[in-house]
């Protein structure tokens, strides 16, 4: 099936430091990749649409400038957490639809983010 | 109110055990999804159903699309089935490929 590659898996981090996230549809082409968050026994909360060669959508709440969003190719979708903040801590994870005569879902392994 | 619930929200059971765990929508849907979460948080994709019923090996997923409602069950239980399980629809709009989360079932399989 449908592979998506997210990188890193773990990643501490300073205040006031960026992180770049990184997913990557490995054996199909992703138009479009969700940005999920998920707070500890929580479930996933949509944090924004990505889409390839266009702006991402943002979801009600949900910082523009702090969580930055390119989509640049057919393959790749990067979320950067800017200026992180110890209450940015969270697990991140991305997805990807893959469109066909119905349309599965791929999830990336996550990246759990601490910031310290 | 959730437009998608689980229930039970924890379920602690012996091992070999008959699983079920409920899923209810309230909007109308393409596709429902039955995701699996274990501890280190990478989700699989255990079905995707519109209809019917569904079945991989000792897991086996039904939807009844009058009453919005969706079934997981799991025959024999292992503690390696232990993971949160997560449902999750689809919207019916043409061209939406948003998924909406139920907030998981906790399964634990106690040896």
């Amino acid at each position: 099936g449908a592979v998506v590659s997210q990188h890193p898996s773990r990643v501490i981090c300073k205040s006031g430091t960026s992180v770049k996230i990184e997913c990557r549809s490995l054996d199909f082409q992703a138009t479009t990749m969700f940005w999920y968050r998920q707070f500890p026994k929580q479930s996933l909360m949509l944090m924004a649409t990505s889409n390839e060669g266009s702006k991402a959508t943002y979801e009600q709440g949900v910082e523009k400038d702090k969580f930055l969003i390119n989509h640049a190719s057919l393959t790749l979708s990067t979320l950067t957490v800017t200026s992180a903040h110890p209450e940015d801590s969270s697990f991140y994870i991305c997805s990807a639809p893959v469109q066909g005569w119905v349309t599965e879902a791929f999830f990336g392994q996550g990246t759990r983010l601490t910031v310290v | 109110k959730n437009e998608v619930e689980q229930s039970p929200q924890n379920l602690t059971a012996q091992e070999g055990e008959f699983i079920t765990i409920n899923c209810s929508y309230s909007v109308g849907i393409s596709a429902l999804h039955w995701l699996q979460q274990h501890p280190g948080g990478g989700i699989v994709s255990l079905f995707m159903l519109s209809s019917g019923k569904k079945k991989h090996g000792r897991l086996i997923a039904t939807i009844n699309i009058q009453e919005k409602h969706s079934s997981l069950h799991i025959t024999a239980s292992h503690p390696r089935d232990s993971a949160v399980y997560i449902c999750a629809v689809r919207s019916e709009d043409f061209g939406n490929e948003k998924l909406t989360f139920g907030t998981g079932t906790r399964l634990t399989i106690i040896p």
